[in-house]
């Protein structure tokens, strides 16, 4: 077990709310990572972190922003959620088994109404 | 732009029998190369993987071949059993470590007893 936890894991809100996932991780590792999940698109890169306060856009970061005050905690924020993120959304470490294989978490499933 | 592709979303293979997920790349600076596997609600794990500079890695019953003039990866699972029904992606990545790593929209595995 990495040691990722991921809260909340089902979280159900409106268009326009905030939302913000929190990504734990006990391993101490140092990149971080937000990926989505949607039928169709496989897993997408949304932010990724290499380091405290050191973060960067992935492929599909409109509408997200992330924060990384500890090592041990990565937050993704939706400012104001759109039902198009509506998605699981998974966040990763990497350096467990390797440089760039990526060990996930069990992942948050949103829903915007 | 999908740089990873699996193109067939779906897969059924008897209980015993070989079962071969495709996975096809566009960018030539993939030289790292990974598959997940994916049950319902959890997060994806980590299977296998292979560096461009090998055509074939072995792992128990699984096997990645690589074509690099190809573009093309498989994943073989031989015998097959039922435990292996999920979903399974595909990812690539460049050289040197923590690089950013892509993956295709997965191929659902289903092994019939």
């Amino acid at each position: 077990d990495a040691g990722i936890t991921q809260s909340p894991r089902h979280k159900v809100t409106e268009t326009g709310t905030p939302v913000t996932l929190r990504c734990h991780q006990t391993e101490n590792h140092r990149y971080m990572y937000w990926y989505r999940q949607d039928p169709g698109h496989g897993l997408r890169l949304i932010h990724y972190s290499y380091g405290v306060k050191d973060t960067d856009k992935g492929e599909v970061s409109d509408g997200y922003s992330v924060s990384r005050s500890k090592t041990e905690d990565f937050l993704l924020t939706l400012e104001s959620a759109t039902s198009s993120q509506t998605s699981v959304y998974f966040c990763a470490i990497s350096g467990v088994f390797g440089a760039n294989v990526l060990t996930f978490g069990a992942g948050s499933r949103l829903t915007v109404l | 732009d999908q740089q990873v592709k699996q193109n067939s979303p779906s897969l059924s293979v008897q209980e015993g029998r070989i079962s071969i997920l495709n996975c096809d790349y566009t960018n030539s600076m993939f030289d790292y190369f990974l598959w997940y596997k994916k049950y319902p609600a959890e997060g994806p794990t980590f299977l296998i993987s292979i560096s461009s500079i090998k055509d074939k890695n072995e792992d128990g019953r699984f096997t990645v071949f690589l074509n690099k003039s190809a573009k093309h990866l498989s994943l073989h699972i031989v015998p097959s059993q039922p435990g292996d029904s999920a979903v399974y992606f595909c990812a690539a990545s460049g050289s040197g470590g923590y690089q950013k790593v892509t993956f295709g929209t997965g191929t659902k595995l289903q092994v019939i007893p």
